[in-house]
């Protein structure tokens, strides 16, 4: 079975802080994922990285930025946490592109920005 | 353009009776969709996947999905509702290649005992 493990299930930090969510597959997967989730808006991507060292931004990177130095690995960064950075995040990674695949996802971290 | 809508954002059904969630799609190449499900705090779990090949496509715990494309349907029904059912289901869309995956924004079920 696929397991897409992600560092925390719930984190509390403060405005300002610098923030580090973790994400690691363990099955050799080329494409990675990160979503925010708020009720209402469903999922949106904030990055996606289709290999190491690469990445491409989604649809609401502003705020974010990620960091893919394995395979295995990939993190989301908060530069300076906001109030408005409280949301569920989401990783998911997938073998490869196109449609056949699906996507497989992580637990969830829950982060609330204080 | 891609886009996923999910009809209800709510649908309550008894135990035992029929469930049924819409999701309608546009797209612009033969898509592949896929239907999720949510449980409370929890990730998002694969409940079944079109990709171009039957129509009908079955999943995991008794649900079902039919591609309609002259509808631009993918509508997720199951005969008999379980109260572990309950949970939020999203419908997703995603063009034959690339990265980009669409999300509906989520039905939430409800199953009264």
């Amino acid at each position: 079975d696929v397991k897409v493990t992600q560092s925390s299930r719930y984190l509390v930090k403060r405005t300002g802080e610098k923030v580090f969510l973790e994400c690691v597959q363990d099955m050799d997967h080329e494409n990675m994922f990160w979503y925010r989730q708020d009720p209402g808006l469903g999922l949106r991507l904030i990055y996606f990285s289709y290999d190491v060292k690469m990445k491409e931004k989604g649809d609401i990177p502003e705020g974010y930025s990620v960091s893919r130095e394995k395979k295995e690995r990939f993190s989301l960064i908060l530069e300076s946490a906001s109030t408005n950075q409280t949301s569920m995040y989401l990783c998911a990674s997938r073998p490869a592109s196109g449609g056949l695949y699906e996507q497989y996802f992580g637990p969830g971290t829950r982060l609330t920005v204080t | 353009a891609q886009s996923v809508t999910q009809l209800d954002s709510h649908v309550s059904v008894s135990e035992g009776t029929p469930v049924l969630l819409r999701c309608n799609y546009s797209s612009s190449y033969s898509p592949s969709l896929f239907w999720y499900v949510q449980h409370p705090n929890k990730g998002l779990q694969l409940l079944l996947k079109y990709t171009s090949a039957a129509t009908l496509v079955k999943g995991i715990n008794g649900f079902e999905a039919e591609f309609k494309k002259s509808e631009t349907s993918f509508h997720l029904t199951k005969p008999s509702a379980h109260m572990s059912d309950a949970a939020e289901y999203f419908c997703v869309v995603t063009p034959g290649t690339g990265n980009q995956f669409y999300f509906g924004t989520g039905t939430s079920l409800t199953v009264i005992p």
